[in-house]
C-alpha cells in the first residue's frame, strides 16, 4: 500500500540552526501539507501546498518557515533559525483530491 | 473557523468491553469528519471518515462512528476492545468547500486494561 515517508525520523539541532525536514508524498497525490504536534498537545496545521504554491498557511507558519517541492517527488519543510519552541513532531501529509489526508510517520525535531 | 472538542482526555476500558470516544465540533459551514489513530511512537492513521451519505460509517479494526448533525457530534465506538487498541485517537474536521486543512481535537488516550 502506498504511504507517505518522512526522513529523518528524529532530528536534534542547536538553537539558531537551519533544519530541513523531508517528505515523499504518495505519488499520484496533488495536495501536500505539514502539521506539527508539540508534545502533549493537539495536532496543528502549518501549511498546505497545491499546484506548486502555498494554498494556505497558519499563523504559526511565519517567515522562519518555508516549503518546497524541488523535484516533483519530495516535499520539504525548512526552518531557517530554529527556536526551542519549534521542538515538536512534524507530520507531512498528502491527499489526492483534498478529501482525506494520509500522514507520514513524522519527524521528531528536538531543538537544544 | 472550525473547532473540535474531545472532552475525554483519557479513557480506560477493560478488554472486550465496549467503548465510546466522544467528539463534538463547531463550524459555520458544512464539514467532513474524520477519526485518526496514533499508536505509540507512530504517525497518524485514518480510522474512518464521513463525507456524505449514511451517517453511520464503518472503519478499520472494527470501529464505527455516527454523524449527528443536529448535535454536531461524531462519536467513535467499538463493541469489544482489544489490547492492541491502546492508542491516542483524534477527531478532525475540514470544510467541504474551500481550504482543505484539518482541525484536530486534543485527542483521547484509550488505555485497555487486561
Amino acid at each position: 500500500e502506498p504511504e507517505v515517508t518522512q526522513t529523518p525520523s528524529h532530528q536534534v539541532t542547536q538553537m539558531g540552526q537551519e533544519v530541513i525536514l523531508r517528505c515523499v508524498p504518495i505519488s499520484n497525490h496533488l495536495y501536500f501539507y505539514w502539521y506539527r504536534q508539540i508534545l502533549g498537545q493537539k495536532v496543528e496545521f502549518l501549511v498546505s501546498f497545491y499546484n506548486n504554491e502555498i494554498s494556505e498557511k497558519s499563523e504559526i507558519f511565519d517567515d522562519q518557515f518555508s516549503v518546497e517541492r524541488p523535484d516533483g517527488s519530495n516535499f520539504t519543510l525548512k526552518i531557517r533559525s530554529t527556536k526551542l519552541e519549534d521542538s515538536a513532531m512534524y507530520f507531512c501529509a498528502s491527499s489526492q483530491q483534498g478529501f482525506e489526508a494520509f500522514f507520514g510517520q513524522g519527524t521528531r525535531l528536538t531543538v537544544v | 473557523a472550525q473547532s473540535v472538542t474531545q472532552l475525554d482526555s483519557q479513557v480506560p476500558v477493560f478488554e472486550e468491553a465496549p467503548v465510546e470516544l466522544r467528539c463534538n465540533y463547531s463550524s459555520s459551514v458544512s464539514v467532513y469528519l474524520f477519526w485518526y489513530v496514533q499508536y505509540p511512537n507512530q504517525g497518524l492513521q485514518l480510522l474512518l471518515k464521513y463525507l456524505s451519505g449514511s451517517t453511520l460509517v464503518k472503519g478499520i479494526n472494527g470501529f464505527e462512528a455516527e454523524f449527528n448533525k443536529s448535535q454536531t457530534s461524531f462519536h467513535l465506538r467499538k463493541p469489544s476492545v482489544h489490547i492492541s487498541d491502546t492508542a491516542e485517537y483524534f477527531c478532525a474536521v475540514r470544510p467541504i468547500f474551500g481550504n482543505e486543512k484539518l482541525t484536530f481535537g486534543t485527542g483521547t488516550r484509550l488505555t485497555i486494561i487486561p
